[in-house]
């Protein structure tokens, strides 16, 4: 079965320090990779999205940048964080030609 | 542009009172429907996918149904371990090879004993 998981699960960064979040998952391979952001009350936002190896789309412009160094492994990173990029954040996964995606544990971000 | 309005935004119900959530959407093309669960602090999880109009999905108390506008999670006779955030999210013709989905905001549900 397919298990995909987070890493930290919680993180308090101060203002301009940097970031990196990983995400891996296990039991498939070549799947689609998603990150999402998560604000209190509101809707999961989409970050970025990948579809293989090194290919990495931005939907929304910000100073976080993904990679996806391995097939199954997915990484959000930030030279120095904003205040306004404390959330909850979601890495997600879908197999090729299957529409559901499937969410790890996420990750809370606290900067201050 | 696609855009999914789910509502109430906030539902308290009593133990074994039914109740139904709605997401409405807007998109080019429907090429799927979704429905998680979400509880505080976890990542979501995946309930029903539905692909047209008058499908239907169960899963213990959850029914889940499509019409060409909407979608409707009904909840029969709720235990509190229902409670939790429910999620409706999209994926339209745009959303191509890279599979995108737009989320409403969730619908949070209380089920007290």
């Amino acid at each position: 079965s397919q298990t995909i998981h987070q890493w930290p699960a919680t993180l308090v960064q101060p203002v301009g320090s940097p970031l990196s979040l990983e995400c891996t998952v296990e039991g498939t391979s070549n799947p689609n990779l998603y990150w999402y952001r998560q604000a209190a009350g509101r809707g999961l936002q989409l970050l970025f999205y990948s579809v293989g190896i090194g290919q990495i789309s931005s939907e929304v412009p910000q100073n976080l940048s993904a990679s996806r160094p391995q097939d199954r492994q997915f990484i959000l990173s930030s030279k120095k964080l904003l205040l306004s990029d404390s959330g909850f954040y979601l890495c997600a996964w879908a197999g090729t030609g299957f529409y559901e995606q499937y969410f790890g544990p996420g990750t809370r971000l606290t900067v201050t | 542009e696609d855009q999914v309005t789910q509502s109430p935004e906030a539902l308290r119900l009593q133990e074994g009172e039914s109740s139904s959530l709605n997401c409405s959407y807007t998109v080019s093309g429907l090429r799927g429907l979704f429905w998680y669960r979400q509880d505080p602090g976890k990542g979501p999880e995946f309930l029903f996918t539905l692909y047209s109009a008058g499908e239907e999905k169960e899963k213990e108390r959850l029914k889940a149904t499509l019409t060409k506008k909407e979608s409707f999670l009904h909840i029969t006779a709720p235990k509190p371990e229902d409670s939790a955030t429910y999620l409706c999210a999209v994926r339209s013709l745009l959303g191509g090879a890279t599979n995108k989905l737009i989320f409403g905001t969730g619908t949070l549900l209380a089920v007290q004993p």
